[in-house]
C-alpha cells in the first residue's frame, strides 16, 4: 500500500500555544488530504478535507480558524491547532487517497496541559 | 445525514474460527467501500477494499458487498490473537467524493 507519514507522533504542550502537524505522502501524490480527530473510544471524524492549492473544506462545527490546514504541495498538508486548550487534546490523524485506497498517516497524539 | 452503522461489540472468537463483521450504510449512491484495522492507540490500517456487488478475497480476509440491501461484511478465517482489534468500515459518497464516512467500528477478540 501507498505509504503517508505523520510527524510528530505525539506533541505535548503548554495552554495557549500552538501546535504544527505535517502530513506527507511519501511515494504518490495527492491533491486531497484529509483531516480527521479521535476521542478515546469513539470513532474517526472528519474535521477538514486539504485541497492542494486552494482552501481547506471544514465540517460543520469545526473552526477554521483554530485549526489552520495549508496543502502547499501535492505531498504535504498541515494543520495548525491555534491557542490550544486541554479540550484539544486528542488524537490527530491525516489520510491521503492513492489509486489502491485511503491510507492514514501514524497519527499525533497532542495534549495540551 | 450520510451514516454507517456498525455492531459494536464486542464481538468474541475463539482462535481459529470465523469472525464476521457487518456494516450497513444509508447513502445508497455510495462507490466504494472500506474495511480498516485499528488496534488501541494506532491510527487504521486498510485491510480490504471494494467496489462491485459479490465477494472478494485476500488471504484470510473476504469481503463481501450487497449494494441492494446496502450491506458490506469482512469475514476473517482462521482468526488469531493477532486479529484483536477495532474493524472500522468506511463508505464513499456518490459522484466520486473521496469523502470517507467512518461507521463507529466493531471490536474483535480473538481468544487463544
Amino acid at each position: 500500500g501507498a505509504v503517508v507519514s505523520q510527524h510528530p507522533s505525539w506533541v505535548i504542550c503548554k495552554s495557549g500555544t500552538s501546535v504544527k502537524i505535517e502530513c506527507r505522502s511519501l511515494d504518490f501524490q495527492a491533491t486531497t488530504m484529509f483531516w480527521y480527530r479521535q476521542f478515546p473510544k469513539q470513532s474517526l471524524m472528519l474535521m477538514a478535507t486539504s485541497n492542494e492549492g486552494s482552501k481547506a473544506t471544514y465540517e460543520q462545527g469545526v473552526e477554521k480558524d483554530k485549526f489552520l490546514i495549508n496543502h502547499a504541495s501535492l505531498t504535504l498538508s498541515t494543520l495548525t491547532v491555534t491557542s490550544a486548550h486541554p479540550e484539544d487534546s486528542s488524537f490527530y490523524i491525516c489520510s491521503a487517497r492513492s489509486v489502491t485506497g485511503a491510507f492514514f498517516g501514524q497519527g499525533t497524539r497532542l495534549t495540551v496541559v | 445525514q450520510k451514516e454507517v452503522e456498525q455492531n459494536s461489540g464486542p464481538l468474541s472468537v475463539p482462535e481459529g474460527a470465523i469472525a464476521s463483521l457487518n456494516c450497513t450504510y444509508s447513502d445508497r449512491g455510495s462507490q466504494s467501500f472500506f474495511w480498516y484495522r485499528q488496534y488501541s492507540g494506532k491510527s487504521p490500517e486498510l485491510i480490504m477494499s471494494i467496489y462491485s456487488n459479490g465477494d472478494k478475497e485476500d488471504g484470510r480476509f473476504t469481503a463481501q458487498l450487497n449494494k441492494a440491501s446496502q450491506y458490506v461484511s469482512l469475514l476473517i478465517r482462521d482468526s488469531q490473537p493477532s486479529d484483536s482489534a477495532t474493524y472500522l468500515c468506511a463508505v464513499t459518497g456518490q459522484g466520486g467524493s473521496e469523502k470517507l464516512v467512518f461507521g463507529k467500528g466493531t471490536k474483535l477478540t480473538v481468544n487463544p
